[in-house]
């Protein structure tokens, strides 16, 4: 079955620090990518999203490249805030499942320090 | 903006209850899911639905049922409360080939 494997936590990082959280993914099909976002106390947040080879999916300064050859979709920020601390899921869904089933990796939780 | 809504963040109860979790969304998704997230397990799906009265099991659907009586509207029920039951609860909904929208959780001991 598919599945989604994202680097450990915790990822430790001082303000204005680049980010890179990895994350590789096995699927039968051509699954979407997500990448959601949990901040202390409450639910998850789509962060971002690409549907296809090549897409870049953005939002708030955080990237990612569906890299189709090395199956993967790792985030990456410039320059990461304090704001930024939270817990960061990938996840991947089979879009020909109207059920929109989502598999989601373990988590990495992101610190950010002053 | 999307809206899901679950009625309690905080939830105590006692072992042997039964334990209704409620989660509203305002936007006519067709499909909705009830997932459990616990430190160290990530998230875990235990049931989701795709239309009204009709439901399918997730992952770990032992010692929970669910109830979808209205489109808008997804319950979780623990039949009987245990102490394993103790975790952080989230429910999401989106359309047909969307993404999932979340609620903000609601966290359930069971004493």
């Amino acid at each position: 079955g598919d599945s989604v494997t994202q680097m450990e936590g915790p990822v430790t990082l001082s303000e204005e620090a680049f980010l890179t959280i990895n994350c590789t993914y096995t699927a039968t099909g051509y699954p979407s990518l997500f990448w959601y976002v949990q901040y202390p106390g409450e639910g998850l947040q789509l962060l971002l999203k690409a549907t296809k080879a090549d897409d870049k999916g953005s939002n708030k300064g955080f990237e990612a490249t569906y890299r189709k050859e090395t199956t993967s979709f790792h985030l990456e920020k410039g320059s990461v805030q304090v704001s930024d601390s939270a817990v960061y899921f990938c996840a991947l869904t089979d879009p020909g499942e109207a059920g929109n089933m989502l598999t989601f990796g373990g988590g990495t939780r992101l610190m950010v320090k002053p | 903006d999307v809206k899901v809504t679950q009625s309690s963040r905080y939830l105590v109860k006692r072992t042997g209850e039964k334990v209704f979790l409620e989660c509203v969304q305002d936007m006519d998704h067709e499909n909705m899911f009830w997932y459990r997230q616990d430190p160290g397990l990530g998230l875990r799906l235990i049931y989701f639905s795709y239309d009204v009265k009709m439901k399918e099991k997730g992952d770990i659907p032992e010692g929970y049922s669910v109830s979808r009586e209205k489109k808008e509207r997804f319950s979780l029920i623990l039949e009987s409360a245990s102490t394993n039951q103790t975790s952080m609860y989230l429910c999401a909904s989106s359309p047909s080939y969307q993404p999932q929208h979340f609620g903000d959780g609601t966290r359930l001991s069971i004493l």
